[in-house]
């Protein structure tokens, strides 16, 4: 099946700073890999995706990269805000199943 | 907005007892999940089920059941809870959008600790 690893486990990161998040998978039916962001307390909330026919996608201060070659993708979070502190997951759609990845804890240091 | 209930944010139940967590979803959807959310290991998945009264079981379904008697509520039972069993669970539902391709929701979760 599918192995999704995800990279690093915690960063921290000055207010400000960019954030970079990376995944890789193993599976080439992939087809689909969404991010999460999870708060405290909370269910994980989905910011941003990607589909295997795109290479890259922003959302005002996010953007996800896919290397389809590589079996790669990334979270980018630029101007980072305290408010953005929370553990991120990426995961890989294969078939009906979603594969994640262990979680980034992210720290803004204000 | 699709949304997806789980019944308890947080239980404390003893050692031996019967536990039922309950997962409730609005958009009649098919496909319905539960994970268990540990540190350093991610989110692993428990069971799911594609439709009433289906279940598949997930990467770790040792010690729980489940129930899908309704389309729109999903259970699952640890049938003599342990201490391993204290988690974070999340239950989750994927759809297939008719614009954007199949996209996964999740409940706010439930801590269940265990003593």
């Amino acid at each position: 099946g599918e192995n999704v690893e995800q990279h690093p486990s915690t960063l921290s990161v000055q207010e400000g700073d960019s954030a970079v998040i990376k995944c890789t998978y193993s599976d080439s039916a992939s087809n689909y890999f969404p991010w999460y962001k999870q708060e405290l307390g909370k269910g994980p909330q989905l910011i941003i995706d990607i589909r295997s026919n795109v290479g890259e996608k922003k959302d005002q201060r996010i953007a996800v990269t896919l290397n389809k070659t590589a079996k790669h993708f990334s979270l980018h979070i630029t101007e980072t805000q305290p408010e953005d502190s929370a553990v991120y997951f990426c995961a890989a759609l294969t078939g009906n199943q979603f594969y994640f990845g262990t979680g980034t804890s992210l720290t803004v240091i204000p | 907005d699709v949304k997806v209930t789980q019944s308890s944010r947080y239980l404390v139940k003893r050692t031996g007892e019967k536990v039922f967590l309950e997962c409730v979803q609005d958009m009649d959807h098919e496909n319905m999940f539960w994970y268990r959310q540990d540190p350093g290991l991610g989110l692993r998945l428990i069971y799911f089920s594609y439709d009433v009264k289906m279940k598949e079981k997930g990467d770790i379904p040792e010690g729980y059941s489940v129930s899908r008697e309704k389309k729109e509520r999903f259970s699952l039972i640890l049938e003599s809870a342990s201490t391993n069993q204290t988690s974070m669970y999340l239950c989750a539902i994927t759809w297939g959008a008719p614009q954007t391709g199949t996209e996964a929701f999740f409940g706010q979760g439930t801590r269940l600790t265990v003593v």
